[in-house]
């Protein structure tokens, strides 16, 4: 069963860096995802897709203190020179191809 | 510049069908490799995928609601319809309409329209 798995909260000190973890399944382990914030109140918006070698494409005006890496069953999101307007919940996804997309539960990111 | 909205009832009692539609622009759903999609979120809690619809009239289902959900599309007016019966307390919830590429991920996300389920 296709499951991703993230931890419930994280948090970080402004003008710093996290790097918050989202973890699939070992037998997927080669299954690329996306990333999405959800700023507080809002809608959530995409920030990228990010495949099991690492490289990634960003969405539409993300900025370039977003960035991911992978390794093994681990994807990666790096927020970098941390803003008050980071502080959000992460959502990874994933897909198999023709049936059914699956979320993460999200990880709460609060930036001190 | 492509953006989605949602459009529908907000209050809904129990045992009623709840029918939403998606309104997009910026893009066609009769160009190779766009999907339309629907994903809902409980109060305080994660995201849950519900349906998407490609290009090609292919569809898919969250295995654990496929009996109560149906999706269309309508490409001349540029919607897509989501369907689901059987309405339960349990569904209130923000429904989000996505669009994305070849039926796989989300890309581009509506405001989302908050569904309240209660007698």
């Amino acid at each position: 069963q296709l499951v991703l798995t993230q931890a419930p909260s994280a948090s970080a000190s402004l003008g710093a860096s996290v790097r918050l973890t989202c973890t699939l399944t070992s037998e997927h382990n080669n299954y690329a995802i996306t990333w999405h914030q959800q700023q507080p109140e809002k809608g959530p918006r995409y920030l990228m897709k990010l495949d099991s070698d690492g490289s990634h494409n960003k969405g539409d005006g993300i900025p370039d203190r977003f960035s991911g890496s992978s390794s093994g069953a681990e994807r990666y999101l790096t927020i970098s020179s941390l803003q008050s307007e980071d502080e959000a919940d992460y959502y990874c996804q994933t897909w198999v191809t023709g049936t059914l997309w699956v979320f993460g539960g999200g990880t709460k990111l609060t930036v001190l | 510049q492509i953006t989605l909205k949602e459009s529908g009832p907000t209050l809904v009692k129990p045992t009623q069908t709840l029918t939403l539609t998606c309104t997009f622009s910026g893009f066609s759903l009769n160009n190779t490799g766009v999907s339309v999609g629907w994903i809902r979120q409980p109060p305080g809690k994660a995201l849950e995928w519900l349906a998407v619809i490609c290009w090609d009239e292919n569809k898919h289902y969250s295995p654990s609601l496929k009996r109560r959900l149906t999706i269309t599309k309508d490409t001349s007016k540029n919607q897509v319809v989501l369907t689901m019966t059987n309405m339960d307390p349990v569904d209130t919830a923000t429904y989000y309409c996505v669009n994305g590429p070849d039926g796989d991920y989300p890309t581009y996300w509506g405001q989302g329209i908050l569904v309240t389920v209660s007698s």
